[in-house]
Parts: C-alpha cells; structure tokens; sequence
C-alpha cells in the first residue's frame, strides 16, 4: 500500500519568512496529492491540491510542487502570517475510483510574530 | 450550519463501556469515512462507506464497528472501550462524481474520546 513521509514534525518560522514543508510517497500510481490545514479545535479543510500531469500549482501565498520521478512533493507558504499556524498534512490517493486516501504524520508549523 | 456535524464533542468514557460517535453530513455527499487523529501517527482510516449499503474496513478497524443509518448519517461504535483508543476521531465526507477526478475529503469538526 501507499506509505506517504512528511517532514519536518514541527517547523518555527518568524513572521513574513517562508515555510516549505514536504512529503514523499511510495506508490507510482499515486495521481493526485492535497494538502490540508488543521486549525486548534477543528477537522482537516482543503487548502490546495495538485494532480500528477501538473508540476506546480500556486494560489496566492502558498504554492504546491510535485516531482514524479523522485515521488516527492512540497508545500510552499510564502510572507507567512501567525494566521498560518497550524497543523499541516499533504496525502496521496488515486483519483478516479477508491484508493485510499493516505496522509502524512502532519507537520505543526508556528508563525511568531 | 456545519455541512459535516458529530456528536458529541468530548467523551470521557471507562473503560469496557459501550460507546458511539454519529456523524451526520448535509453535504449531499455519497462517500463517509472515520478516522483517528493520534499524535505522531497522523490521520488513519478506521473505515469507510461509498453508500448506504457499503462499508469497507480501513487499516485500524479491529475494535471499531460501523453503522451507515442512512447517506447522511454515519456511525462509529466502540463495544468494549480500551485506552489506546483515546485520541481524537473524525468524521470526512466525500462525492464519488467528483472522485472522478479529486477526492477532497471534508471533515467534521472532531470528537476527542478519552478512555480511563
């Protein structure tokens, strides 16, 4: 089955810098990879998604990256805000029918203002 | 309102009690799943519906049941509870159309389960 790695667990970044956050993932047939933010006290929301026949996707301040070859893909957060801090996790599924949906450990990212 | 509600919202429950979490979606959705959110593990799939007469295990479902009562409604029941089943468990939503090409899971607001 799928096996998706995220790195770091837990990312400080000062107010306005970037926080790149990334993940690998095991299986080739893997074809779409989102991400999602954990807010304190709330479930996972949809920030941004990528499918596989795209290299790059942005949308406003955060940016997504997929590399094929190497299985890996990463969030990119641009001029962070303390509004950005929470509980980030990328997955990887096959769109198209029902493959599970695997995601990652998460990564805390605090923006100190 | 909430498109994805669960009840209740904390539990603090013995253990070999007898409990359920509910799930109810107005999303429309077709698809349900539960999972548990642990620290350092992330979120795993315990199980998951794709309608009303369809349930599948997940990668955790031993000591886990499910009920899908109908397509909005979706339950998670623990018979006997345990303390390694204290963690934070939520319930996400999914439209298999628009599986055909994502599947963005929308999820409830969460139940945070502790088992003494």
């Amino acid at each position: 089955g799928e096996n998706v790695e995220q790195h770091p667990s837990t990312l400080s970044v000062q107010e306005g810098d970037s926080a790149v956050i990334k993940c690998t993932y095991s299986d080739s047939a893997s074809n779409y990879f989102p991400w999602y933010k954990q807010e304190l006290g709330k479930g996972p929301q949809l920030i941004i998604d990528i499918r596989s026949n795209v290299g790059e996707k942005k949308d406003q301040r955060i940016a997504v990256t997929l590399n094929k070859t190497a299985k890996h893909f990463s969030l990119h957060i641009t001029e962070t805000q303390p509004e950005d801090s929470a509980v980030y996790f990328c997955a990887a599924s096959t769109a198209g029918g029902y493959q599970k949906v695997t995601f990652g450990i998460g990564t805390k990212l605090q923006v100190i203002p | 309102d909430a498109d994805v509600t669960q009840t209740p919202r904390n539990r603090i429950t013995k253990t070999g009690k007898r409990i359920m979490l509910e799930c109810s979606q107005t999303k429309g959705h077709d698809r349900m799943y539960w999972y548990r959110q642990d620290p350092g593990l992330g979120l795993r799939l315990i199980y998951y519906s794709f309608d009303v007469k369809d349930i599948n295990k997940g990668e955790i479902s031993d000591g886990y049941s499910v009920s899908r009562q109908a397509q909005a409604k979706f339950s998670l029941s623990l018979e006997s509870a345990i303390p390694n089943q204290t963690a934070l468990y939520f319930c996400a939503t999914s439209d298999s159309q628009l599986a055909l090409s994502t599947d963005t899971q929308y999820f409830g607001p969460g139940t945070r389960l502790t088992v003494l």
